[in-house]
């Protein structure tokens, strides 16, 4: 398995509802990430989950929560977000430090913030 | 931190023509130089990737060079077809560093007409 799989890939949700992105690989990846792509504009980091342990945190507001429930698996937990939140939320995983070949991505859940 | 600037933001190229994206890295800690394709509505793609202690790498019609010294490298596309029209993102990563975090550039819009 190559693959990087996120659900789900739309969401549309009030800024009220509370929600949760899931990501999952089978690659032996032991890095995690979160991105967050606007449209023509490139992805940019949120998280970096190494060894099932936050890494980096690049000042994402609290309204995020990412947790990372094993090697496997990635969550991103979504609370009281705002129409300006609405983006592609991309997934991805890797090796770590130095091992492997690069990130490889999700297919990314399009969320809608009304 | 690192920097990545990338040019141009749009390239337009006859079918049949090369077509040369340019990407400058300012932290000479980077060593990992992968190049992404991401069509409209999908995720990133890796295409191609360059280690530090390579300066040239080729797959079929894509290749790409660097240059350590002057923190440059490049994607050449030979042969162009409409189906590598598309978005192109550069990106850096001082891979064995303490972040593995891995840094985009603002992309190119690549329209190949037929």
């Amino acid at each position: 398995d190559t693959e990087v799989t996120q659900t789900p890939k739309h969401l549309v949700m009030g800024m009220t509802n509370k929600k949760s992105l899931k990501c999952e690989q089978h690659m032996g990846h032991r890095a995690m990430y979160w991105y967050k792509q606007k449209a023509k504009k490139p992805p940019e980091l949120m998280f970096v989950y190494s060894y099932e342990k936050l890494s980096i945190n690049e000042s994402v507001p609290s309204r995020f929560s990412p947790e990372c429930p094993n090697s496997s698996l990635l969550n991103l937990h979504l609370h009281a977000l705002q129409p300006e939140d609405s983006a592609l939320y991309l997934c991805a995983s890797s090796q770590w430090r130095g091992q492997g070949n690069g990130y490889t991505f999700g297919s990314g859940t399009r969320l809608t913030v009304v | 931190g690192e920097n990545v600037e990338q040019h141009p933001s749009t390239l337009s190229v006859q079918e049949g023509d090369s077509a040369v994206i340019k990407c400058t890295y300012s932290d000479s800690a980077s060593n990992y130089f992968p190049w992404y394709k991401q069509e409209l509505g999908k995720r990133p793609q890796l295409i191609i990737d360059i280690r530090s202690n390579v300066g040239e790498k080729k797959d079929q019609r894509i290749a790409v060079t660097l240059n350590k010294t002057a923190k440059h490298f490049s994607l050449h596309i030979t042969e162009t077809q409409p189906e590598d029209s598309a978005v192109y993102f550069c990106a850096a990563l001082p891979y064995g560093g303490a972040t593995n975090k891995l840094i985009f550039g603002t992309g190119t819009l690549l329209a190949v007409q037929p």
